[in-house]
């Protein structure tokens, strides 16, 4: 079962926020963010890996609330650059390798 | 910094014909994938490799599609007949630990179009 996004496109001017959600039906163990721009290859952004755990990357960071089985990434005072499709990922059995993403958040930031 | 490479990036081929998309993995991962990106769609997983065998594959991934990793280097994708429908972008993906702790790169991709 892959997980689920919300919102699934969201647009936004330079400046400012944005969080995107990730949740699933099944237990989480972890929950990985990519984020792909139009035509190229998704890129890793972060991994988290426990409980309430929150992570950073420039001025996007996430958090996983573990018993809620969510996730949620939080993207503040947005760039240009940040334009892109948001990708959650987990994998399908703990230790498993069948790592399956979400069905993707489009980010579009205007100046 | 080392990088996931893929080719062709375009591949053409006719409905029924074999297909044989390379990988060439960064070298001292452990852990290989297979995801294809039909055009606008989600990421969509179709096999992982370790320790030289299939570790999980999804429904997708039926009798005509087989991957193989032939001289440690190189991880291939083979789809025997190729079909419509398996037009999309397959990207090679390899990671130095497995899930849940391993971070995937990804390679950039090749363009299936099955005409």
């Amino acid at each position: 079962q892959q997980p689920v996004q919300s919102p699934q496109a969201v647009i936004l001017r330079e400046g400012e926020d944005a969080v995107i959600n990730c949740s699933s039906s099944k237990a989480l163990y972890s929950v990985h963010w990519y984020r792909q721009k139009h035509g190229e290859a998704p890129v890793f952004l972060m991994i988290l890996l426990k409980g309430g755990e929150q992570k950073g990357h420039e001025k996007i960071s996430a958090s996983f609330n573990e018993k809620k089985q969510q996730s949620s990434l939080y993207l503040t005072a947005s760039q240009l650059s940040y334009s892109g499709t948001y990708f959650c990922g987990t994998e399908k059995v703990n230790y498993g390798q069948n790592f399956v993403f979400g069905p993707g958040t489009r980010l579009s930031v205007l100046p | 910094e080392p990088e996931v490479t893929q080719t062709p990036s375009h591949q053409v081929t006719q409905m029924g014909q074999e297909v044989i998309l390379r990988c060439v993995p960064i070298s001292n991962h452990l852990y290989f994938y297979w995801y294809r990106q039909i055009l606008g769609q989600k990421v969509e997983f179709l096999v992982s490799f370790y320790n030289n065998e299939i570790s999980e594959k999804s429904e997708i991934f039926d009798d005509q599609f087989s991957v193989e990793r032939p001289d440690g280097s190189n991880f291939t994708l083979k789809i025997r007949s190729t079909k419509l429908e398996d037009s999309a972008m397959y990207f090679c993906a390899s990671s130095d630990g497995g899930a849940p702790e391993g971070k995937l790169f990804f390679g950039s991709g090749t363009q299936l179009s099955v005409l």
